[in-house]
């Protein structure tokens, strides 16, 4: 079945790069999402890549996709104390309908 | 003017109770979903409308029973609750169900808590 899997925790000081990890299973997905989820929030589209595509920046986000081994990542450069927060890694599940498979969220703590 | 709206933000029963939570979006969208997230943030479709018809039904108890009056609308009513209910659930609404029409859009959440 559908899985996706992310480490649970990551902390980073102000003003270093956060790379954040998902594994994925379903090589179907068209498209592949990041999303974040602030403390009492819902959750929010950050960014997503195209199954056809390596690689999308988008200000102080880059995604990378890697295909072959279902491997998609998050880069945060110039982290804030304001990204702090949780981030889910997304595939969409065969069949269609925008079924989402998250995973279980990396929790990204930023310290001075 | 807020997107995707749920009422109530907290909701504490007791078991047993019957609960209904409502959700609105303005986003003119065709499809509306519910997610439940447990106490690990592990988060899970539960359902999914598309212009008031279901096309998503995961393996959900049938004590959970959603609603589409319209396709503004999707509420999720909750009938005997129980301890392992506790949990946020969460609507969204995405444009369709197709293509990059499956960005979705979610609202702030229902907290839960069954006593």
């Amino acid at each position: 079945g559908e899985d996706v899997e992310q480490s649970l925790f990551l902390s980073v000081r102000e003003g270093d790069s956060s790379v954040i990890n998902c594994t994925y299973t379903d090589s179907s997905s068209t498209y592949l999402y990041w999303y974040k989820q602030e403390p009492g929030a819902g959750l929010q589209l950050l960014t997503y890549i195209f199954s056809n595509m390596d690689m999308k920046q988008d200000q102080r986000l880059t995604v990378l996709l890697n295909k072959k081994d279902k491997h998609l990542s998050l880069r945060i450069a110039d982290t804030q104390t304001g990204d702090s927060a949780i981030y889910f890694c997304a595939e969409e599940a065969a069949g269609g309908y925008n079924k989402l498979i998250f995973g279980a969220g990396t929790r990204l703590a930023v310290h001075p | 003017d807020t997107a995707v709206s749920q009422t109530p933000k907290y909701l504490v029963t007791q078991m047993g109770n019957d609960k209904s939570i409502k959700c609105e979006q303005n986003l003119g969208h065709d499809t509306m979903y519910w997610y439940k997230q447990d106490s690990k943030k592990f988060l899970k479709i539960m359902f999914s409308y598309n212009n008031k018809e279901l096309i998503i039904n995961e393996t959900v108890p049938n004590r959970f029973s959603p609603k589409s009056p319209d396709k503004a609308h999707l509420n999720l009513h909750i009938n005997s609750l129980e301890l392992g209910d506790s949990a946020v659930y969460f609507c969204a609404s995405s444009p369709g169900t197709g293509g990059l029409n499956t960005e979705a859009f979610f609202g702030q959440g229902t907290r839960l808590t069954v006593v």
